[in-house]
Order: C-alpha cells, then structure tokens, then sequence
C-alpha cells in the first residue's frame, strides 16, 4: 500500500516568489492535513481539508493556503516568500470517521534564499 | 490554547534498558494521543495510538494515559540503538470516529540508545 507522496522533496526559491506543494493522500484516505516543521517551533498545523472543505485552519497568514481536489489529492501555497518560510512542509492524511491516526508524508524541504 | 508539554531530554538509555518519555496537556478535552518517532532528516512515523485511559501494549512499546492527570507516557523496553530519535508526542481533540480536529504536537524528546 503506497504511502503519503509529497512533490517536490526538496526546492529552492527566493524572497518574494511563491511555491505550490502537491500531497497525494494514502488510497482511501479522504483528509489530507499540511503542517509546517521549523527547528525553533516544531510542528505547527497550517490546515486540514476533507471532502475538498477546508475543515481547520492554524495561526498562519494568508500567504498560506491550500485546496484539495475530488481525488483527495491536496496542494498548498504560499505565495510572496519570506526568508521565515523556509522549512519542511509536512502532508499527513488520515482515513476520516474511523481512526483520528495521521499518516505523513516524507516532507518538502523548502529553502527560501 | 492548547498546550503538549513533554520532558525536554535529551534522554539517553544504554542498550538494553527502559526508555521512558513523558507528555503532559493543557485541554481536558482531548479524547486521542499519538507518539510518533522522527529520525533525523525524516518526517514523524507513527508507532502509537492510545484512545483509553490505562496501557496499551505493541511490542517493545507500551503507551499509558491517564486522562485524570492529563498525562501520556512512552516505555521502550529493551532499547536498541536503532531506537534513538526524536519522540513526538500529540494530542487531537476529536473522539476516534471523528473527521475533524487536529493534532497538537510537542516538541520532541531526543532519545539516544548507546551499545
């Protein structure tokens, strides 16, 4: 059973540009969830969708934001980049309605010169 | 706010001993606990989910949760090196049929087994 794939891996950008992440969640898994993982805040949650509804959303600006598609496929963005973003970017899924357990992804390493 | 609390390490065990690795958090509420271990360079792997209060054992791993004290714990017995990590503990405020909620994570305990 495949597990979460997130693209790219890893990516460099500079001050101002914007990136979009893509996350496909594990089959079957309708909620796909995005966190961001800095060494000097952890893992901070960004947002959580199911069923292509944004259902959460955590303390970021509104250069971040993100969508899900009817395949449960989600994509973030972030747009207007700043030297703070650089970070891994974490797509996690989970079934929805049976288990509160999530899955992540092996990450996208953003670096923002 | 929500707030996980766990004990700062880094914690280091010899080959072989019982690792031992403490939560504690803010919102009584909070129905689902998770302990995920990340390796350096990786992303979080989940290895245990605890709903109830009392044990939970798989393995070498035994989860404890006692709702009461707003307390999880982590035992690793018999460490191995392979053991050493970064352990992550979260707490989600849905029940385990929800679709909603999220997870609030600590910031880790480094755990380092030495042969």
């Amino acid at each position: 059973k495949a597990g979460v794939t997130q693209t790219p891996r890893y990516l460099i950008k500079t001050r101002g540009q914007q990136v979009t992440l893509s996350c496909s969640p594990i089959s079957g898994h309708r909620s796909v969830s995005w966190y961001q993982q800095t060494p000097g805040q952890g893992l901070q949650f960004l947002f959580e969708y199911f069923s292509e509804t944004q259902r959460n959303k955590g303390n970021f600006p509104g250069r971040f934001s993100g969508r899900q598609f009817s395949n449960s496929r989600s994509e973030m963005n972030v747009s207007t980049l700043e030297l703070g973003d650089s970070a891994l970017y974490l797509c996690a899924s989970r079934r929805g309605g049976e288990t509160g357990e999530l899955f992540f992804g092996e990450g996208s390493r953003l670096t923002v010169l | 706010q929500k707030e996980v609390e766990q004990n700062s390490g880094p914690l280091s065990v010899p080959e072989g001993a019982i690792a031992s690795l403490n939560c504690t958090y803010s919102d009584r509420v909070s129905q689902s606990f998770f302990w995920y271990r990340q390796y350096s360079g990786k992303s979080p792997e989940l290895i245990m989910s605890i709903y109830s209060n009392g044990d939970k054992e798989d393995g070498r791993f035994t989860a404890q949760l006692n709702k009461a004290s707003q307390y999880v714990s982590l035992l690793i017995r018999d460490s191995q090196p392979s053991d050493s990590a970064t352990y992550l503990c979260a707490v989600n405020t849905g029940g385990r049929g929800s679709t909603l909620g999220r997870l609030y994570f600590g910031r880790g305990t480094q755990l380092t087994v030495w042969p």
